[in-house]
């Protein structure tokens, strides 16, 4: 039982380049979120997803865009990437509304240069 | 939107002292979640402990336990015999009942020595 998984774990990018990070849960749940950690800001919420094709903005979405194809996968990308977006990411998720449990990722650790 | 403030940068306890993280929120719900998380240093999120704000019963886990004051919209966590594993970012969270958002304060750094 992996639960949430994100790839990869580190990745360093040059400014302008693009990559995507791949969060996949495996306790089929509804609700996936991804979150930016900085020191002194905590986790601050970029979007989320309720279900499958579904997915909405959170606080801070400027630079990234999300896809939920399939209700496992939760994709984010960052189409040029910036020094900007040097920061821990993580993926949860949740069960469903009527649950409170959030699990995470272990993290993806990127840095732009 | 909800907002939620630590005001606690970093702390640090002796071991086998007791210590309490602050956290203080703001929202016109009446009925929510509120969550201590803990981030080590290997930097996986666990969930400490949580309580429903409905409940007036403060919850506890073992050396964890919460002070919930609902009026005054303040959850601080209390540590009890603090152990060197204690050690890590401590986060406090808020979720409505109602919303699909979870809102997390910035953290607090607690050191444990020894």
């Amino acid at each position: 039982n992996a639960g949430v998984t994100q790839t990869p774990k580190f990745r360093v990018l040059k400014t302008g380049q693009s990559m995507t990070l791949l969060c996949a849960q495996d306790m089929n749940h509804e609700y996936m979120y991804w979150y930016r950690q900085d020191p002194g800001m905590g986790l601050r919420l970029i979007h989320y997803s309720v279900g499958e094709g579904t997915t909405a903005k959170g606080e801070v979405p400027d630079g990234y865009n999300v896809s939920r194809l399939k209700k496992q996968n939760f994709l984010l990308g960052l189409e040029s990437a910036a020094p900007s977006q040097t920061s821990v990411y993580f993926c949860a998720s949740l069960r469903d509304a009527t649950n409170e449990k959030l699990f995470f990722g272990s993290g993806t650790q990127l840095s732009v240069l | 939107a909800q907002t939620v403030t630590q005001s606690q940068p970093e702390m640090s306890v002796q071991e086998a002292e007791t210590v309490t993280l602050s956290c203080t929120y703001d929202t016109s719900e009446s009925n929510y979640y509120l969550f201590w998380y803990k981030q080590p240093p290997s930097r996986q999120m666990i969930l400490v402990i949580r309580q429903e704000a409905y409940k007036q019963q403060n919850a506890t886990e073992n050396r964890f336990s919460v002070n919930f004051q609902k009026a005054a919209k303040s959850f601080s966590l209390k540590i009890s015999d603090s152990q060197l594993g204690d050690t890590a970012m401590y986060f406090c969270a808020f979720r409505s009942n109602t919303g699909n958002q979870f809102y997390f304060g910035t953290g607090t750094s607690l050191t444990v020595i020894p």
